[in-house]
């Protein structure tokens, strides 16, 4: 099974300050034959179910703010929320899709300064 | 639009089984994979495995092998998932959640609690 690994496991930032995520991969999630990373990055606010914000590890979902942006390849990859605002309070989490069985990082947890 | 929508929640006996429903709308049900995922109170994601509505087949993650069935009425355009021989730590919310040529989950349904509880 590949393992993720995402740090740190909380985070606290400065409204309209960076939040800087990191998630790492136990082994390459990069598919050679298409050179596509099966990365995505979810968030999840409370009592709702996690939402897609970013896949192929640095394309944003229709509709997600351009304040959040994916970067990485191969076995390690950043989520990055340019200027934090409130709504972004939140749990993310790193999901792997190269294989199965699917696995989620352990989550980060993002609340404010 | 992509709508799923899941059975309200459910409270068993240790042993028991639950079968979650999930009734898709806004699409061609056979066209997409449906994801099993859970999630503990507090905890993080889960996944259980998936389901091709168009073939029937399917593919478990290990640690539930033996104890989930997951299938599909394609008239009704609802899937479903059963976790049988249930025990306290399946206390768990199930989302279902639909592929698509991104992602394996990318819509995901609202959710159904199950606690189990003597």
């Amino acid at each position: 099974d590949i393992v993720m690994t995402q740090s740190p496991d909380s985070l606290a930032v400065s409204l309209g300050e960076r939040a800087t995520i990191n998630c790492k991969s136990s082994q390459s999630v990069l598919y050679s034959s298409n050179n596509k990373n099966y990365l995505a990055w979810y968030q999840q606010k409370p009592r709702q179910p996690p939402k897609l914000l970013i896949y192929w590890a640095s394309t944003r979902e229709s509709g997600v703010p351009d304040r959040f942006s994916g970067s990485g390849s191969g076995t390690d990859f950043t989520l990055t929320i340019s200027s934090l605002q409130a709504e972004d309070v939140a749990v993310y989490y790193c999901q792997q899709y190269y294989n199965t069985p699917i696995t989620f990082g352990q989550g980060t947890r993002l609340h404010i300064k | 639009q992509v709508q799923l929508v899941q059975s309200g929640a459910e409270v068993k006996k240790p042993g028991a089984s639950v079968k979650v429903s999930c009734k898709a709308s806004g699409y061609s049900f056979s066209s997409f994979d449906i994801n099993w995922v859970r999630q503990a109170t507090g905890q993080g994601l889960e996944w259980m495995g998936w389901m091709n509505p168009n073939r029937g087949n399917t593919f478990y993650a290990q640690k539930f092998q033996g104890r989930v069935t997951m299938t599909r009425n394609t008239s009704i355009s609802t899937a479903y998932m059963e976790l049988s021989s249930l025990r306290s730590e399946d206390t768990a919310v199930y989302y279902c959640a639909r592929g698509s040529v991104t992602t394996v989950t990318t819509y995901w349904g609202q959710g159904s609690l199950v606690t189990v509880s003597s």
